[in-house]
């Protein structure tokens, strides 16, 4: 099970650059997706996700507007369009494979999200 | 949106017990799921839904919940530990992720 990033680079204040994540090694159609982002020297922030069938997509409020996510699950690949980009988006941006579902037992049952595949992710820098 | 709030950093004898909490609204809703993170590395899935560990992360990890408090709680912490954790959950209008502010686990 592997997820590979691609596209990131050095980039002017509102130009646009478009990420790639190639899946290997599961289903992948059979799992939303996810795009997070981690600036130098700080936390993790949520992205983007996707579902399966392209049919749900949500964006954190920071991107919303300027950054679209899609797929291709005849290609296993995920993508992250970037538009009107600022210095603030600068990080390293992960791919993350969604996992989620239902569990317990005895009627005591309770759904469950997470993100149990990530990639190794891929550098933009945003800067003039 | 929601936020989910950790403690910066704690520290934990090697061998000893030390529990990472993350506060927030949403997790009054939703299960927390926790990351770790070395240095230099990708995020690693360690427990998600009420006490879930992905196969290959040692049983010395394990997760709680009461109100709007999620818990990792590391038992006999080992050298490999040392990392920061975060927590993440949907937020409360179930249409977007947030992860925790983090903490830096230091094993001494």
């Amino acid at each position: 099970v592997q997820l590979v990033e691609s596209g990131g680079g050095l980039v002017q204040p509102g130009r646009s650059l478009r990420l790639s994540c190639a899946a290997s090694g599961f289903t992948f159609d059979d799992f939303a997706m996810h795009w997070v982002r981690q600036a130098p020297g700080k936390g993790l922030e949520w992205v983007s996700r996707i579902s399966w069938n392209s049919g749900s997509v949500d964006y954190a409020d920071s991107v919303k507007g300027r950054f679209t996510i899609s797929r291709d699950n005849a290609k296993n690949s995920l993508y992250l369009q970037m538009n009107s980009l600022r210095p603030e988006d600068t990080a390293l941006y992960y791919c993350a494979k969604d996992l989620e579902g239902v569990a317990g037992t005895g009627g005591d049952y309770y759904y469950y999200y997470a993100m149990d595949v990530w990639g190794h992710g891929t550098t933009v820098s945003v800067s003039s | 949106s929601s936020e989910l709030t950790q403690d910066p950093a704690v520290s934990v004898a090697l061998g000893q017990t030390v529990r990472i909490t993350c506060q927030g609204d949403s997790l009054r809703t939703y299960y927390a799921s926790w990351y770790q993170q070395r240095p230099g590395q990708a995020p690693l899935l360690v427990i998600y839904g009420r006490n879930n560990r992905p196969s290959g992360i040692p049983d010395r990890f394990s997760g709680s919940s009461s109100g709007s408090t999620a818990s990792l709680t590391i038992t006999g912490a080992q050298a490999e530990d040392e990392a920061d954790y975060y927590c993440n959950s949907r937020d409360s209008s179930g249409n977007i992720y947030v992860f925790g502010t983090g903490t830096k686990v230091t094993v001494l």
